[in-house]
């Protein structure tokens, strides 16, 4: 099945900075990207998404980025605050196959 | 529409013991998917239903695990001769499975092997 490779594992910014996690993944076939957030002992939520027929899309302090030639994908959380930090999961699937195959995660703390 | 239900939230099994683990999806929803969450390999992929048949099962240790959508209503991922190694998180996961990609993830069972 697809690998993706999520990075960093661990994410520790300041109040108000942007945070940053990238992800690659290996199938040309993948072509929907879905970032998930998991808050402490809360189920995995969709917060953004992106489809391989763009290239950026944002949503208020989200923004994602997809390299299709490059094969990443990035989440770009602008203006962090307290209540941002989570689990986020990067995620590529096949809307034809429709899995969908998940990064490790990064634990992101926003310090205030 | 109470979302993804998983029951029970909490399991714990005595090493060798079984395990039966039960998900109702959102009804409606075509696509049903099992992952194993742990801190060190974050979600792993299990198995994957749709329209209850089986899809895929790569991502499924073939020989003391197994998943079964007998109805629309409901799947079940069973462990037999559990093992310390099988604890986790057990999530699942449902979709629309019509161009609709989104998945909605229940609360998960964790599952403790003593």
């Amino acid at each position: 099945g697809e690998q993706v490779e999520q990075l960093p594992s661990i994410l520790r910014v300041q109040e108000g900075s942007s945070a940053s996690i990238n992800c690659s993944y290996e199938d040309s076939a993948s072509n929907y990207f879905p970032w998930y957030k998991q808050e402490p002992g809360e189920n995995p939520k969709l917060i953004i998404d992106i489809r391989s027929n763009m290239e950026r899309k944002q949503i208020q302090e989200l923004i994602v980025l997809l390299d299709k030639k490059a094969k990443r994908f990035s989440l770009h959380i602008t203006d962090t605050q307290p209540g941002d930090s989570a689990m986020y999961f990067c995620a590529a699937s096949n809307t034809g196959y429709q899995n969908f195959y998940f990064g490790k995660g990064t634990s992101l703390t926003v310090i205030p | 529409n109470a979302g993804v239900i998983q029951t029970p939230r909490h399991k714990v099994t005595g090493k060798g013991q079984e395990a039966t683990l039960w998900c109702e999806p959102i009804s409606g929803h075509s696509a049903v998917f099992w992952y194993r969450q742990t801190i060190v390999q974050g979600l792993e992929f299990l198995t994957y239903f749709r329209n209850q048949a089986p899809i895929d099962d790569s991502g499924m240790p073939k020989e003391r695990f197994s998943a079964q959508m007998p109805n629309q209503s409901h799947s079940t991922l069973k462990i037999q001769s559990t093992q310390p190694q099988d604890s986790a998180v057990y999530l699942c996961a449902s979709s629309l499975d019509r161009g609709q990609n989104t998945l909605y993830f229940g609360a998960g069972t964790r599952l403790s092997v003593l």
